[in-house]
């Protein structure tokens, strides 16, 4: 009964391959969002999305890309791989509100060859 | 924009020792929350502080919100290697996105 789930968990490819990963809750929410987490363990917020507005950090290469089928998936499709994007990114997703729990998918480290 | 940081980066205590980590941002924050993230896991939602000057206890884990609300606080009491992982603070940058601070990295030693 996994409430925020992402796929793959690994994820290990080539310089300039374009890659995605996948994310689903199951929790009812209605706002997602993708972190992405460095070797330091900072936490960055890239995209956050609902069905009516995306949010873009804009700090984020356009490479990334969110793409949500419906209201229960949000996925990340990352163009051009660069040795840089190596790190885990998480998944998370909340209640829209100023400052609600979010609840995060069990991430997916990516490692860029 | 908003900036959120915690200090220690790192800390490694005996078992048994206290540990505390402390949160600033840039901004007055409607609210605080703190996550824990285990070695290898995800970020764990702990609680929500939401009143200036609030205060609130779980088991050995004390929260404290600043009167001004802009800092924050975790303390652990005779912490255990259970203790061990990464605690964040995160306050609301925007209706629906949260900024994390940068974690504090706690080690707890047998």
């Amino acid at each position: 009964d996994t409430a925020v789930s992402q796929t793959p968990k690994y994820l290990v490819t080539q310089m300039g391959n374009d890659k995605s990963i996948k994310c689903e809750q199951n929790l009812g929410h209605d706002t997602m969002y993708w972190y992405k987490q460095d070797s330091k363990k900072f936490l960055k917020i890239m995209f956050s999305y609902n069905n009516k507005e995306l949010i873009i950090n804009e700090t984020v290469p356009n490479r990334f890309s969110p793409k949500s089928p419906d209201k229960a998936h949000l996925n990340l499709h990352i163009n051009s791989l660069e040795l840089g994007d190596s790190a885990v990114y998480f998944c998370a997703s909340t209640v829209a509100g100023a400052g609600n729990e979010q609840f995060f998918g069990p991430g997916t480290r990516l490692t860029v060859l | 924009g908003q900036q959120v940081m915690q200090i220690p980066q790192y800390q490694h205590v005996q078992e048994g020792e206290d540990f505390t980590t402390y949160c600033n941002s840039s901004t007055t924050l409607s609210n605080i929350q703190w996550y824990k993230q285990r070695p290898g896991g995800h970020p764990v939602f702990l609680i929500q502080l939401v009143k200036s000057g609030e205060v609130k206890k779980q088991k050995r884990l004390t929260f404290q919100f600043g009167e001004a609300k802009k800092n924050s606080s975790l303390h652990i009491t005779a912490t255990q290697t259970t203790d061990v992982g990464t605690y964040f603070c995160a306050g609301p940058s925007s209706a629906r996105q949260l900024t994390f601070g940068s974690g504090t990295q706690l080690t707890v030693l047998p």
